[in-house]
């Protein structure tokens, strides 16, 4: 079955860039979600289909997709951008949803 | 603004059953697909099942299969999950989010804030 890899965390400083990975067999040839989760709180879609971004997310907060690995891309990091973040593609062979392990961004 | 709100969840004994709940408002209900998806205590994001807008195509995740069934009422807006022979396991907050981009890009654009189900003896 499809698998999508994540690093456990990531940690980077305030004004900096973070780059969360997603890894998964020719991932690029599917469309890659992104969801924010803040503690306690409900996930928050922050990029789909690769590289869009739903209204209302700042533009600090980007996609890209091809090969192997997804990236969502985090500039400007702020202190509010802590949080675990997921990855999601659909299986078409399946039907299934796949999410990503997590990644816990740490802003030092 | 577009709002969803699970109910139904709660302390149950394993073996049991518990029906969940999610209404949804301020958005046109039966045009859109829609998914439960839990979250056990500490661990990631797991998806559970997926309904189509019209009720007739519903897919589970392995685990849930055959235990779970995915329902929703377009007259009322509502959709729900009959969760039956619950396990430990199955201890976790349960979302339901509602479904865009179809076909193969399917993703999750508005999520409830979730219901919290317990299974202990």
């Amino acid at each position: 079955s499809y698998v999508l890899t994540q690093p456990p965390s990531v940690s980077v400083a305030p004004g900096q860039t973070a780059r969360v990975t997603c890894g998964g067999n020719n991932i690029g040839s599917k469309s890659v979600h992104w969801y924010q989760q803040r503690p306690g709180q409900a996930p928050v879609l922050v990029v789909y289909d690769d590289s869009g971004r739903p209204s209302g997310i700042p533009e600090r907060f980007s996609g890209s997709n091809s090969g192997n690995t997804a990236t969502l891309t985090i500039s400007r990091v702020e202190a509010g951008d802590e949080a675990d973040y997921y990855c999601q593609v659909w299986d078409s062979s399946t039907e299934h949803v796949l999410f990503g392990g997590g990644t816990k961004l740490t802003v030092l | 603004q577009v709002q969803l709100v699970e109910s139904g969840g709660g302390v149950v004994h394993p073996g049991r059953s518990l029906r969940l709940s999610c209404a949804a408002s301020r958005f046109a209900f039966k045009s859109f697909d829609m998914d439960w998806v839990r979250q056990a205590p500490g661990k990631g994001l797991e998806w559970v099942s997926f309904i189509s807008y019209d009720g007739t195509n519903k897919y589970y995740a392995d685990s849930v299969k055959g235990r779970f069934t995915i329902s929703r009422d377009n007259s009322k807006n509502t959709l729900s999950l009959q969760m039956d022979s619950l396990g430990p396991e199955d201890t976790a907050v349960y979302y339901c989010a509602r479904m865009s981009g179809g076909a193969i890009h399917f993703y999750m654009d508005v999520w409830g804030k979730g219901t919290t189900v317990t299974v202990s003896s």
